[in-house]
């Protein structure tokens, strides 16, 4: 079984300060880990993801999230937000052997002021 | 290549009607989830299925609900005798199924009971 936790359920930067999002996961099994964003009324696009290969992962639009196994977590990070960053930011985890389903934390909403 | 199709965008349906929900998966994916979204919560799973087989409904309420992918034709998720408390934006997302890869989610049906 895999669930994930998300801290804070919303998040409130000035523009050019730096982004974090945070994610815990609890898995079985090695974990695939991902990071969605939703912008209002639309679907999920995929921000980055990590499968067991670097810890630092690089995604679109400037975001990176680091795997750290004995902290279970996998947080979202970005140097300096854009107006445009925000969004309903989603962590997703899912079983790196069987049906692969993706569990999702509850999600966090980022605020980003001028 | 088109991305996940989900029609219709908006559905609006009376107490006691049907609603029908349906999704396309992207060219070349077999699999298909089937999640929901209340306001102020994450996205809830509720049914894995690949062409003409469910493997996971363990998130599907136990009445009323049912999900098809068939062998021809889209996955439709369908909601018999809605209520109120069915509203929710229903989002699909699909994925060819192997290691390491994210599923891809459509733009969602919101679904409104009056």
């Amino acid at each position: 079984a895999q669930s994930v936790t998300q801290l804070g359920s919303h998040v409130s930067v000035s523009e050019g300060a730096l982004v974090l999002l945070r994610c815990n996961y609890s898995s079985s099994v090695p974990p695939y880990l991902f990071w969605y964003v939703q912008y209002p009324n639309q679907g999920l696009q995929l921000l980055l993801k990590y499968t067991s290969a670097a810890t630092l992962v690089k995604g679109i639009n400037g975001f990176e999230a680091e795997f750290k196994k004995s902290e279970t977590s996998f947080h979202l990070t970005k140097p300096s937000a854009h107006m445009s960053d925000a969004a309903e930011y989603f962590c997703a985890v899912s079983l790196s052997g069987g049906s692969y389903i993706p569990t999702f934390g509850r999600g966090t909403s980022l605020i980003v002021h001028p | 290549n088109a991305g996940v199709m989900q029609n219709p965008r908006h559905l609006v349906r009376r107490r006691g009607q049907e609603a029908r929900l349906r999704c396309s998966p992207m060219k070349g994916h077999s699999h298909v989830y089937w999640y929901r979204q209340l306001p102020e919560e994450g996205l809830k799973f509720m049914v894995y299925l690949q062409k003409e087989n469910i493997i996971d409904e363990s998130g599907m309420p136990k009445e009323r609900f049912s999900a098809e992918f068939p062998k021809e034709g889209p996955s439709i998720l369908r909601i018999q005798q809605v209520v109120r408390g069915d509203s929710a934006a229903y989002f699909c997302a699909s994925s060819p199924g192997t290691k390491n890869t994210e599923a891809f989610f459509g733009q969602g049906t919101r679904l409104t009971v009056v």
